[in-house]
């Protein structure tokens, strides 16, 4: 059973305002992903990281920036919210050694108006 | 543009009979493909998975294909149930290359009583 957890599951806030989607994982993964999907579409990678004090870009530019300072805590941030970044927002996690089986959490989906 | 295809948004099958489907890609130094389930609200959940070099891979009521030759992966399951409603996204990766997943924009797939 994955345990991997996001909070808030939904947030409606207004234009400008700052934010930080929280995700944590208890099972002591390495990996830890953000993807962001729309309605009908693929999930796209936006941040990705290997472990602690790790973090990389995924494939689909974001506005956001991640940080990793604790293995399972790897939280998200919008310095500046614009309806262009409603969308759902998943966390995922993996075991360095289960090659590609991801765990998700729920996701957040965000509505910026 | 889209390494890996859905091409159907959605699919009906009634219960009991088998649900198919489909998948295409264009990468093929992809060697990796996994199946993602998710229902509404939730993050996906694992499925199955197959290496590039199996052709299928079965687990209990579901099974995947894959032709390399075509660029092709397909899920069957069989027989369908009420509880497989959800949507199904297809995934690939290079193993040997990075560690992302590559995601299509996912089939709905509904079981009819």
């Amino acid at each position: 059973e994955a345990d991997i957890y996001q909070t808030p599951r939904y947030l409606v806030i207004g234009t400008g305002k700052k934010i930080t989607l929280e995700c944590s994982q208890t099972m002591g993964h390495d990996k830890m992903y953000w993807y962001q999907q729309d309605p009908g579409m693929e999930l796209h990678l936006i941040h990705y990281s290997y472990g602690v004090n790790s973090t990389e870009k995924g494939d689909l530019s974001s506005e956001s920036t991640v940080s990793r300072i604790r293995t399972e805590h790897f939280p998200l941030t919008l310095e500046s919210a614009r309806p262009s970044h409603t969308s759902q927002y998943l966390c995922a996690s993996r075991d360095k050694w289960s090659y590609n089986e991801q765990f998700f959490g729920p996701g957040t989906r965000l509505t910026v108006l | 543009d889209q390494q890996v295809k859905q091409n159907s948004p959605s699919l009906s099958v009634q219960e009991g009979r088998i649900s198919i489907l489909n998948c295409d890609y264009t990468n093929s130094m992809f060697d990796y493909f996994l199946w993602y389930k998710k229902y509404p609200a939730e993050g996906p959940t694992f499925l199955i998975s197959i290496s590039s070099i199996k052709d299928k891979n079965e687990d209990g009521r579901f099974t995947v294909f894959l032709n390399k030759s075509a660029k092709h992966l397909s899920l069957h399951i069989v027989p369908s149930q009420p509880g497989d409603s959800a949507v199904y996204f297809c995934a690939a990766s290079e193993r040997g290359r990075d560690d992302k997943i590559i995601f299509g924009k996912g089939t709905r797939l509904h079981i009819l009583p």
